[in-house]
């Protein structure tokens, strides 16, 4: 079975930090997705980005970026000049096949970031 | 756009009560999942639904928790009998096509569900 592994399950930072979450996946398939959502403390899950296994390319957005390296198999989530706004669980997910058709989405176990004045 | 709908917001019940939670998915979505989460177990999914059919109901707890969808706009996730290990946040989400063809889920903003 698939499995996304977010070792660090709280990090506190000060705002204007830079901080970098980690995502570790396991997956026999040749083609998958990542995903990051975020989940604000209101509790909503907010889709952030994806990424296929064949684009490897980073990607920015804002004070956001993404870090996708197949070589070891993570995709890591960094936030510049933290905001205390960006407080919230972020999860990272793998896209898996269904033996009856479809993709679920895998999901890690989430990373508390908690960004303080 | 509504987005993906869920009620009730918040549920509280007793144990042994029966619980229905409620979905709506966005219009023209294909696919429907129903996920729970809890601080142990993280994001899990329950049961996922395609053109209103069942697919893969193996993430479903046991025999006290069952699914449909009668159409394309409407689901339900049922408890019965409802235990205290079932609270957690229930959340439905909505796909218009799977989501490995680079195709993210919508989520609902989940129902709290407390069983005493």
């Amino acid at each position: 079975a698939q499995k996304v592994t977010q070792a660090q399950t709280e990090i506190s930072v000060v705002e204007k930090e830079d901080v970098t979450l980690d995502c570790v996946y396991e997956t026999r398939d040749t083609t998958y997705y990542l995903f990051w959502y975020k989940q604000p403390p209101s509790g909503e899950l907010v889709f952030l980005i994806r990424r296929n296994s064949f684009d490897e390319q980073n990607e920015i957005s804002g004070r956001y970026s993404w870090n996708f390296q197949k070589s070891t198999s993570s995709f890591n989530f960094t936030i510049t000049a933290s905001q205390v706004v960006d407080s919230a669980v972020y999860f990272c997910a793998l896209s898996e096949r269904f033996t009856g058709g479809g993709n679920k989405l895998t999901f890690g176990t989430g990373t508390q970031l908690k960004v303080e004045l | 756009d509504a987005g993906v709908i869920q009620s009730p917001r918040h549920e509280v019940t007793e144990m042994g009560q029966e619980v229905t939670l409620r979905c709506k998915p966005i219009s023209g979505h294909d696919y429907l999942f129903w996920y729970r989460q809890t601080m142990m177990r993280g994001l899990e999914l329950l049961i996922y639904f395609n053109n209103n059919v069942p697919i893969d109901d193996s993430g479903m707890p046991e025999d006290r928790f069952s699914a449909k969808m009668p159409n394309a706009s409407f689901s339900t996730l049922k408890i019965q009998p409802s235990e205290p290990r079932d609270s957690a946040v229930y959340f439905c989400a909505s796909s218009p096509r799977p989501v490995g063809t680079n195709e993210k889920l919508f989520f609902g903003s989940g129902t709290q569900l407390s069983v005493l």
